[in-house]
């Protein structure tokens, strides 16, 4: 069974740092492409970062370029998501994702909260 | 970039059919494929559509998906609803970079 565990949220002040990270299980998480999504709170869904399978591409929603780096450690199944300068509209729950074909994300973790918050 | 469009909300009465609508701002909507996604609430997003008209396995076929050229747009229709059905919605694509985009979700109400 497919199984995404994030973790390392929290509160934090604005200009702040977190690191997320995600524990991966029941598939070959190396051969897979790994995304991050953030969700507000009340609001829609959007997409902060993708990985490559092997980790040489990085691909960032504009909203955290240059303030977050996504990265993988595929020796320890994970995933992990590096937010420096964090602003009050970073808030929401971020969630860890598996990329299959055709961008689809075909598994979802339940999310770890983020509050940017003096 | 470009973004996707859709209806902030939508309702209809059980056993009804309801059409969502996802209408791309810019390049083609059948260059990239569209995926549609369910969350409930306090739930993770769930597939329901896969490659514009792809259901998977355990949704049921009263869920389908199309896209339209001569409007640019992808919709999510639902027949039969059912109160079960009530939740957010939301379309997905991508371009040829690889970037991920989201429709703003659209509220299903079955009332």
């Amino acid at each position: 069974e497919v199984q995404l565990v994030e973790s390392g949220g929290g509160l934090v002040k604005p200009g702040g740092s977190l690191r997320l990270a995600c524990a991966a299980s029941g598939f070959n998480f190396n051969n897979y492409r790994m995304s991050w999504v953030r969700q507000a709170p009340g609001k829609g869904l959007e997409w902060v970062s993708s990985i490559s399978s092997g980790g040489n591409f990085i691909y960032d929603a504009d909203s955290v370029k240059g303030r977050f780096t996504i990265s993988r450690d595929n020796a320890k199944n994970s995933l992990f998501l590096q937010m420096n300068s964090l602003r009050v509209d970073d808030t929401g729950l971020y969630f860890c994702a598996r990329v299959s074909f055709n961008e689809l994300i075909d598994y979802w973790g339940q999310g770890t909260l983020v509050a940017v918050s003096s | 970039n470009f973004m996707l469009t859709q209806p902030h909300s939508v309702s209809e009465s059980p056993g009804k059919t309801v059409t969502i609508s996802c209408t791309r701002s810019s390049g083609s909507i059948a260059g990239n494929f569209v995926h549609w996604y369910q969350q409930r609430p306090g739930s993770p997003p769930s597939t329901v559509i896969y490659e514009d008209n792809q259901r998977p396995s355990g949704v049921p076929d009263r869920f389908s998906g199309s896209i339209d050229s001569s409007s640019n747009s992808a919709s999510l229709t639902i027949s039969g609803l059912k109160t079960e059905d009530e939740a957010d919605y939301y379309c997905q694509s991508y371009d040829r970079n690889n970037y991920v985009v989201f429709g703003g979700g659209t509220r299903l109400t079955v009332l």
